[in-house]
């Protein structure tokens, strides 16, 4: 099983819609959750950090559930410019710093 | 916000040479910094972390005398990918982490393409 999980997609979806992405972790004892966006072919940047009660950005809305070890990530009225990959990205160990990467969900958001 | 360049963003070489990517963190100083691969279609997988003034942590399966590691100050780390075979052609990310941040963010270089052929 994959330390972190992701539908790959493509969702394609239509200006406007809303549309959301889940991811589930396997270490049961991560403690920091992120979600990135990533261009083709450019550097993963991050959109959010993930907070245990959950935590709103403008048109975007990530949720933790840590009894389900289950992350999701909610774009409302979805513009061209989100279309990207959007990477759910664990730190199973804040005292390592590092990170492990889902495969990522592609979205394509069409007019 | 945080900045971290690489250099070069791209790189073409034969097989047999090697090849030196630099990241640098620009307005921050970065005690670690992470050399992640990506190949296409595929996330990405973390090679190594590099601490400065110590030697650098590397994942399972990545062999150290092909990957070298330098993290030399707070603000350079650099990979030399020595005797490049064409399989390590694939996009090279760093990120680093901000010193005095205490939130687990990685900042990210914007990545060099490599060639080998």
């Amino acid at each position: 099983r994959k330390e972190v999980e992701q539908d790959p997609g493509p969702f394609n979806v239509p200006e406007g819609a809303t549309v959301a992405f889940n991811c589930t972790y396997s270490n049961s004892a991560s403690q920091s959750f992120f979600w990135y966006r990533q261009d083709c072919r450019k550097e993963p940047k991050l959109l959010m950090s993930v907070y245990s009660s959950g935590n709103e950005d403008g048109r975007f809305t990530a949720q933790l559930n840590r009894a389900s070890q289950y992350i999701s990530l909610l774009i409302r009225d979805s513009k061209l410019s989100d279309s990207a990959t959007y990477l759910c990205v664990v730190n199973p160990n804040n005292a390592g710093n590092m990170l492990t990467f889902g495969g990522g969900t592609r979205l394509m958001v069409k007019p | 916000g945080a900045v971290v360049s690489q250099h070069p963003s791209r790189v073409i070489c034969k097989s047999g040479t090697s090849v030196k990517i630099e990241c640098r963190s620009l307005d921050f100083q970065a005690t670690t910094m992470f050399w992640y691969r990506q190949f296409p279609k595929q996330s990405l997988m973390l090679m190594a972390t590099s601490n400065e003034g110590s030697k650098a942590t590397y994942e399972q399966g990545v062999e150290k005398d092909k990957f070298l590691i330098n993290h030399a100050s707070l603000t350079l780390s650099t990979l030399t990918v020595t005797s490049a075979h064409p399989e390590d052609s694939s996009f090279y990310i760093c990120s680093a982490r901000d010193k005095t941040s205490g939130i687990y963010e990685q900042y990210f270089g914007p990545g060099t393409r490599l060639t080998v052929t």
